[in-house]
């Protein structure tokens, strides 16, 4: 099973507003509000940032937040700030109780 | 606080095996499931494997099912993932992380809230 397609990379200016998409199939992310997103830094472990498509867990910017349209979800993250400066990775709940993860985004703060 | 801690990793020749353990603590383990992830150098990250928190369920990732195999001690609270018939692109990073609600391990409550630093296996001859 291949990954979740998102973007490479993207980046944008601090302050402004940037978006990754991560496309799936109806098997995974069309077809459950179980999507959830990660970020990672150089070295490190990854960090929950969105779960269940729109949540954000506690400790996590408003500045993050996470919608779903179809097979395609989406983190957008505004007020871009240096240290959002990561890794970005989708997930989902997949059919057969298993679980898939995007491809992954380099978000640079230029 | 939630803590977990891989180890277990190294140098492996391929074809042979090896076994991780993620020691947990801060939280009451039996009521948990979890999982293992993977990345490999430079590379993205991977699911593995989920355990139920009973251990009843197990699922795996097609690239390693048949090979590994996930399991748990409860007494001990540590989480194992045996690792059979490795291959070098099993080198990677393995991650235990732990889901966030008690007593599910898919749909709402399964996303991966807590995660280890990662034990690093290299398998080369």
């Amino acid at each position: 099973h291949s990954a979740l397609t998102q973007p490479t990379s993207v980046s944008g200016s601090p302050g402004q507003s940037i978006t990754i998409s991560c496309t799936g199939t109806n098997s995974d992310v069309g077809g459950y509000n179980y999507v959830s997103w990660y970020q990672q830094h150089p070295g490190k472990a990854p960090k929950l940032v969105i779960y269940d498509v729109d949540n954000r867990p506690s400790g996590i910017s408003g500045r993050f937040s996470g919608s779903k349209s179809g097979n395609t979800a989406s983190l957008t993250i505004s007020g871009l700030r240096a240290e959002d400066e990561a890794d970005y990775y989708c997930s989902s709940y997949r059919s057969g109780d298993t679980v898939i993860f995007g491809g992954g985004t380099k978000l640079t703060v230029l | 606080q939630v803590q977990l801690v891989e180890s277990g990793g190294g140098l492996v020749q391929p074809g042979r095996s090896l076994r991780l353990s993620c020691a947990a603590s801060g939280f009451t383990f039996s009521n948990y499931a979890f999982h293992w992830v993977r990345q490999a150098p430079g590379k993205g990250l991977e699911w593995v494997a989920v355990i139920s928190y009973g251990a009843t369920n197990k699922y795996y990732a097609d690239a390693v099912k048949g090979r590994f195999t996930i399991s748990r001690d409860n007494s001990k609270n540590k989480v194992f993932l045996q690792m059979n018939s490795l291959r070098a692109e099993d080198t990677a990073v393995y991650y235990c992380a732990r889901v966030a609600d008690e007593g599910v391990y898919y749909g709402s409550g399964s996303y991966l809230q807590y995660w280890g630093q990662g034990t690093l296996v290299t398998v080369s001859s």
